[in-house]
């Protein structure tokens, strides 16, 4: 399977601690995406890479949010001293350098419940 | 800023019956393209059709036709011939002129298709 992958797909965790998603995009894509989607509501930029490089993050991703893409390839998304109002899905996409449309690719997100 | 507007929260349709989802949008840029998505309940976001701004003919697939109507700035989407497995959240989304290739989501449309 060459599509985008999230790990892990769910995550349950108590109010306080911290957890990590990451995302492996499709081999030859350099820009890599986060989004938010709490229930009922459209996917939410967070932040993007292109390569190694974080070019842009959304006034929502506060300083408890770290986004890394160390080597230009997997991703990591760190919550830490999580809330109940982060519970939410994260969906990670990405489109490789010559994107004719620019459709984004999707994987199928992590959904994190905090308790 | 940019902005998509999806106003039905919520559609039924019959079987092998076609519907219209509606989606209007705003934006400054000149140059833009429109994007229509599928999630169905397991999570991932499925590219379903593209329209750019400087398109001249409405775009099609398959089923799925986009209904663009640029003075309105609306970009609505048709589904010809219902089929059960239809029944999921639709989102209109835009990108803009800048380079980060990010897309802006509406709020979504769950359809219900009844057999």
């Amino acid at each position: 399977d060459t599509g985008v992958s999230q790990n892990p797909r769910h995550k349950i965790t108590k109010r306080g601690q911290n957890v990590t998603f990451r995302c492996d995009p499709i081999s030859e894509h350099n820009r890599l995406y986060w989004y938010r989607q709490t229930l009922g509501q459209g996917p939410e930029f967070l932040t993007y890479f292109q390569n190694e490089a974080q070019l842009e993050k959304s006034r929502l991703l506060s300083d408890r949010f770290s986004a890394e893409r160390p080597k230009g390839s997997f991703s990591t998304l760190e919550i830490q001293r999580t809330e109940q109002g982060d519970s939410a899905m994260y969906l990670c996409a990405s489109i490789g350098g010559q994107a004719n449309t620019g459709e984004l690719f999707f994987g199928e997100g992590s959904r994190l419940t905090v308790l | 800023a940019q902005k998509i507007t999806q106003t039905q929260p919520g559609m039924f349709v019959q079987e092998k019956e076609a519907v219209t989802l509606d989606c209007t949008y705003d934006t400054s840029d000149p140059s833009y393209g429109l994007f229509w998505y599928k999630q169905p309940s397991s999570g991932e976001m499925i590219f379903l059709i593209y329209q750019g701004s400087y398109d001249q003919q409405n775009a099609t697939e398959g089923r799925y036709s986009l209904n663009f109507q640029k003075a309105r700035k609306s970009a609505n989407l048709v589904i010809s011939a219902s089929q059960l497995g239809d029944s999921a959240m639709y989102f209109c989304a835009m990108r803009g002129e800048d380079s980060s290739y990010k897309l802006i989501f509406g709020s979504g449309t769950r359809l219900l298709v009844r057999p």
